[in-house]
């Protein structure tokens, strides 16, 4: 059970659309719609953003989304804000007794 | 809004036993379709996924961590705990206690974390 793959980091301005990519394998994420993305400030619980692949919860803001393509996931974040600093996780079902996070991104406002 | 609490000793001795309880509140971990959930980040590091517990006792972990871990839960006192045997100090990290939603597998709330720090 090996971890996701993220970018270790991504960086944007203010304004502008970045995308985190998280790539696992047929068994988890190019198998079942069931990817979850999490923003995590420093010091705080992460919160979760995405759910099902591409679902928003309610109170999430609607410049967050995502997708998913094969084995890779992605969330874009669109109008970048400074309180969008944070680290980033990707999260996927695997299995009845498997999950697995991915590595993390820190993605950084400019 | 459902809430998790976790609670444990913030330091453990290396070749102990780690034990944490998460106490939920404005919810039931008899809740139908729900994964009651442990996770860690050691510092600095991202999130590793420890085991889930079902309201039935049924449990599911992590391979690398199998061996060393056990879940429980007290329907009557509506909490689970987490049981991490034979610590060292890879083991130092923030425990949160999360909601699994069975059917979505999202996690959607999440405790604030203790930090368990492992050293003599």
């Amino acid at each position: 059970q090996s971890a996701l793959t993220q970018p270790a980091s991504v960086s944007g301005s203010p304004g502008q659309s970045i995308t985190i990519s998280c790539t696992g394998t047929s068994s988890d994420v190019g198998t079942y719609n069931l990817v979850s993305w999490y923003q995590q400030h420093p010091g705080k619980a992460p919160e979760l953003m995405i759910y099902e692949d591409t679902r928003r919860p309610s109170g999430v803001s609607n410049r967050f989304s995502g997708s998913k393509s094969g084995n890779t996931a992605s969330l874009t974040i669109s109008g970048l804000q400074a309180e969008d600093e944070a680290d980033y996780y990707c999260y996927s079902y695997a299995g009845i007794s498997a999950r697995v996070f991915g590595g993390g991104t820190r993605l950084t406002v400019l | 809004q459902v809430r998790l609490q976790e609670s444990g000793p913030g330091l453990v001795s290396p070749s102990e036993t780690l034990s944490l309880t998460c106490t939920v509140s404005s919810g039931s971990v008899i809740g139908d379709n729900y994964y009651w959930t442990w996770i860690r980040q050691s510092p600095g590091k991202g999130l590793e996924w420890i085991g889930c517990i079902y309201y039935n006792g049924g449990t599911n972990f992590n391979p690398s961590l199998k061996s060393r871990v056990t879940m429980s839960v007290d329907t009557s006192k509506n909490q689970f705990s987490l049981t991490l045997t034979s610590v060292t100090a890879a083991d130092t990290a923030m425990y949160f206690c999360a909601r699994e939603a069975g059917s979505t597998a999202e996690l959607d709330y999440w405790g604030q974390g203790t930090l368990v720090t492992v050293s003599s």
